[in-house]
């Protein structure tokens, strides 16, 4: 059964905290691993990555995909308040059909 | 662009009781997505649909779920009767047919049933 696993389930850190997130995978027809954030209702696009390796940037957050291990990480430098969110990894696979895992959920303190 | 938009933002009905969803993806989007994100859990894909012919509904529960994409644009989720179970936050997103940028997701609608 395809599935997508994150680690950890909940993380409390204080501001300027470095935080990493897990996500590993089994899915069928794997095409891509996503990262979305989602504050209140809805998910928002962080990252698509689909080659091994390459690190992905966007400000203080990070991406990399393994695709021999089947996992990813996703790095958030300095964290601010602004931070708190559950983020999400998905599994992108046959024909264009998204799996999530059930998310980290970040609380970033003062 | 404008995004996708979705109505109700809240609805709170009793069991049994039917309830209907609205969506408008974003324009010239050719597929459309219905996922149930129940609390604590990740969003879980309910139908997906390619212009208004549907691709995957195989984790929609056809007892009491229906979805219709009417002309290839907006669509409308129903439950049929409701169950305390179907409280969740029903999102509908949107994608081209080249992917490079994952999906676009509404705001949801959350369901309560009591």
């Amino acid at each position: 059964e395809d599935k997508v696993v994150q680690s950890p389930l909940s993380l409390v850190v204080h501001e300027g905290d470095t935080v990493t997130l897990n996500c590993s995978y089994e899915v069928t027809n794997f095409r891509s691993l996503l990262w979305y954030k989602q504050e209140k209702k809805a998910p928002t696009f962080l990252f698509m990555l689909t080659s091994s390796g390459i690190e992905k940037k966007s400000g203080r957050l990070s991406s990399i995909l393994d695709k021999k291990e089947l996992f990813s990480i996703l790095n958030i430098t300095a964290t601010q308040t602004g931070d708190s969110a559950v983020y999400l990894c998905a599994g992108f696979y046959n024909t264009d059909k998204l799996i999530f895992g059930t998310g980290t959920r970040l609380q970033v303190f003062p | 662009e404008a995004g996708v938009a979705q109505s109700p933002r809240y609805k709170i009905i009793e069991k049994r009781q039917s309830v209907a969803f609205w969506c408008n993806p974003i324009s010239g989007h050719a597929t459309l997505y219905w996922y149930q994100q129940i609390l604590g859990q990740g969003p879980k894909l309910l139908i997906q649909f390619q212009n208004n012919g549907v691709v995957d509904d195989s984790q929609l529960p056809k007892d009491r779920f229906s979805a219709e994409r009417l002309k290839g644009v907006d669509s409308t989720l129903k439950i049929q009767p409701a169950k305390l179970e179907d409280s969740a936050v029903y999102l509908c997103a949107s994608s081209p047919l080249s992917l490079s940028h994952g999906y676009t997701f509404g705001s949801g609608t959350r369901l309560t049933v009591v």
